[in-house]
This record gives structure tokens, C-alpha cells and sequence, in this order.
């Protein structure tokens, strides 16, 4: 069962554009949502991460919008650059649920110059 | 400073073998996570280590898996009599306490014939 579900897939941008990928979650015990960032033949790296008890969380172009309510978070990339193209995980965890972090199945970004 | 090692990058070997992964974190790390990446999949979570003790192995698949880290630093995770459906990019990831910030490797690729 997944628990957490990432979409879409894959993603294509226009350079200055924004990318926006979606997260959605069941389990209530999830109180730290990050967001990561995997480059081919690279482990994944630390991009963002938000707790609950704030909607929004922003980092220079990176943006995390979260809705407790819908149990959804988002990513948003705003100005979006070439580099940027890599695939895109978000997850979840808490202590109550052992102490890992359960990804999404990560959305892969193309950002055309 | 330096961050989370593994070696080695790359192992190719034949069905029924018996293989070891080693991951070096970053110092000072007491937690240290093993996870499985297949090829168009988030990270899939196998053990965790708080310290010397496996304080999680709900992840392991079968009792082909085993994982050490003896003196809270260096970690190994063995494979008894690989299968091809082993076959994944192994990543491990330290963080300085359970739940925190988890860095991670650049994963070793397994490929079993």
C-alpha cells in the first residue's frame, strides 16, 4: 500500500514557468513532509521540508503549500530553470511510525530552455 | 565536510552469491537508514539504526537481508543467495537524530545475473 501517493509522473516546463507537484497522504501520525531532489546516478538531496503546524514554507524559488485538512502538500518551483530538470520525491514520516520516511514514487521534471 | 560514502558504486554479480554494501555516514550521525531504490520508484525503506541497534528492520524483505553497523558508525548491509529481483540501487542516509534531516549517499547499483 502506498502511503503516499506523488503525481504526476512526469512534468514538462517552459524556462520561467512554474512547476507544481502534488502529495497526498492517509496517515495522521505524519507530522514532517520533505521534499527531495535526485539527479541521475546522484542519492536523493534534501530540497525542503514543512511540519504541520505551518500551511506554507518558502525558500528562495522552492515553495511547500500544505493543507492538513485534505491531508495533500505540494511542491512548487517558481521560475522554473533548466537545471532544475531532475525527478522530484516528496515523503513523510513521523516518530510514531518508525522513524523512516515513506516517498512518493517521484515525479520526473523537464524544464525546456 | 565529507558526506555519506558508499561502496562500492557499482556491483555486478551472478544469482546465488553472497554480497556486502558498505556505507560510511557523515561523523557524529547516530542514525543511520538503508533503503531500496528500484528503477523508476521512490526509495523503499529496509532498516534503521539508532546508535549500534537495529531499532527498525520492518523494511528487510527476507531473511536474505541482514544489516550491521557494530560500532555506531559504519554500517554493511549483506545479501545471502542474491536474486535477480534484488536488483535496485541501495541508499543509505544518515541523520544526527532519528527523524532528523537524513543526507544521503549516492546508493550502490546492484546487479544480479
Amino acid at each position: 500500500q502506498q502511503q503516499v501517493k506523488q503525481s504526476p509522473q512526469s512534468l514538462i516546463v517552459q524556462k520561467g514557468g512554474i512547476s507544481i507537484i502534488n502529495c497526498a497522504y492517509e496517515n495522521t501520525a505524519f507530522d514532517y513532509f520533505p521534499w527531495y531532489q535526485q539527479f541521475p546516478g546522484k542519492g536523493p538531496a534534501l530540497l525542503i521540508a514543512i511540519r504541520p503546524d505551518v500551511s506554507e514554507k518558502k525558500e528562495g524559488r522552492f515553495t511547500i503549500s500544505f493543507n492538513k485538512s485534505a491531508k495533500q502538500f505540494s511542491l512548487h518551483i517558481m521560475d522554473s530553470q533548466p537545471g532544475d530538470s531532475a525527478t522530484y520525491f516528496c515523503a513523510a514520516g513521523s516518530k510514531n511510525t518508525g522513524n523512516q520516511f515513506y516517498f512518493g514514487t517521484g515525479t520526473s521534471l523537464t524544464v525546456i530552455p | 565536510g565529507a558526506g555519506v560514502s558508499q561502496t562500492p558504486s557499482n556491483k555486478v554479480t551472478e544469482k546465488g552469491k553472497y554480497v556486502e554494501l558498505r556505507c560510511d555516514p557523515i561523523s557524529g550521525h547516530t542514525a543511520l537508514y538503508w533503503y531500496r531504490q528500484s528503477l523508476g520508484q521512490g526509495p523503499e525503506f529496509l532498516i534503521y539504526f539508532q546508535g549500534t541497534g537495529a531499532a527498525d528492520d520492518s523494511g528487510l524483505p527476507n531473511d536474505r537481508f541482514f544489516a550491521v553497523r557494530p560500532e555506531g558508525s559504519v554500517s554493511t548491509l549483506k545479501i545471502q543467495r542474491t536474486e535477480r529481483g534484488d536488483s535496485a540501487v541501495y541508499l543509505c542516509a544518515s541523520s544526527f537524530s532519528a527523524l532528523d534531516t537524513q543526507y544521503f549517499g549516492p546508493g550502490t547499483r546492484l546487479t544480479v545475473l
